[in-house]
């Protein structure tokens, strides 16, 4: 089963506006990291964030993570065009849990209207 | 710097051909990975590597196998393509694993008839 889980599955909002996605997570983590898909393109990293750290920046992208209730968010503020695209989270659980796998949801669309 | 790249772009195959994906990285990374994208499933992933001449299974081997023969190179071989293998496949290296930044290549979309 998939570990992480993002939410909503699509987001459409008005160039300028903030976009909130949200990914849930079932075990404990060693990290989790953002990363965004354009259509047809693979994947880029955003942002990585420890278990240890509760809140991360990165120009117009801000991450949180609860630990406790085993979720995380990103924050995009003022939306461009150009950040139309789906956004994954990946979590790390560590080597007791496959290895060097890094499990991905399944992720959010984010349409940005001009 | 090309970061990762892949080739083919895109490929079909009958059931029962065979084909090899190739992946290269320039940035000197230990670790490389193979995943399959397919629509409403997150990226999976089918084979790593942590060095040179190194390979492990991840999620959804079966069906694949993989080399590792440079350290920039990694290839993903399917020996009898199935329909149920058609997928977008991607190609990724970090410097330190799991707990670092993977760069992805640009994929490779697989149509198996």
């Amino acid at each position: 089963s998939q570990q992480g889980e993002e939410d909503p599955q699509a987001l459409s909002i008005q160039e300028g506006e903030n976009a909130t996605m949200n990914c849930s997570y079932k075990t404990s983590i060693n990290n989790l990291q953002w990363y965004r898909q354009n259509s047809g393109r693979g994947l880029v990293h955003l942002i990585l964030i420890r278990s240890n750290e509760r809140e991360k920046h990165s120009g117009r992208l801000r991450v949180t993570l609860d630990t406790s209730k085993k979720s995380s968010s990103l924050l995009i503020t003022a939306s461009r065009a150009a950040d139309t695209a789906s956004y994954f989270c990946a979590t790390d659980a560590g080597p007791n849990f496959g290895n060097e796998k890094l499990t991905f949801g399944t992720g959010t669309r984010l349409t940005i209207i001009p | 710097n090309a970061g990762v790249t892949q080739t083919p772009k895109f490929r079909v195959l009958k059931t029962g051909q065979s084909m090899t994906l190739l992946c290269a990285q320039d940035m000197n990374h230990e670790y490389m990975y193979w995943y399959r994208q397919d629509p409403g499933m997150g990226l999976r992933l089918i084979h790593y590597s942590v060095g040179e001449g190194t390979t492990a299974k991840g999620e959804v081997p079966d069906g694949y196998n993989v080399s590792r023969l440079k350290k920039q190179n990694f290839l993903l071989g399917l020996e009898s393509a199935a329909p149920s293998q058609t997928s977008v496949y991607f190609c990724a290296s970090s410097l330190r694993g799991r707990t670092d930044t993977q760069y992805f290549g640009p994929g490779t979309r697989l149509t198996v008839l």
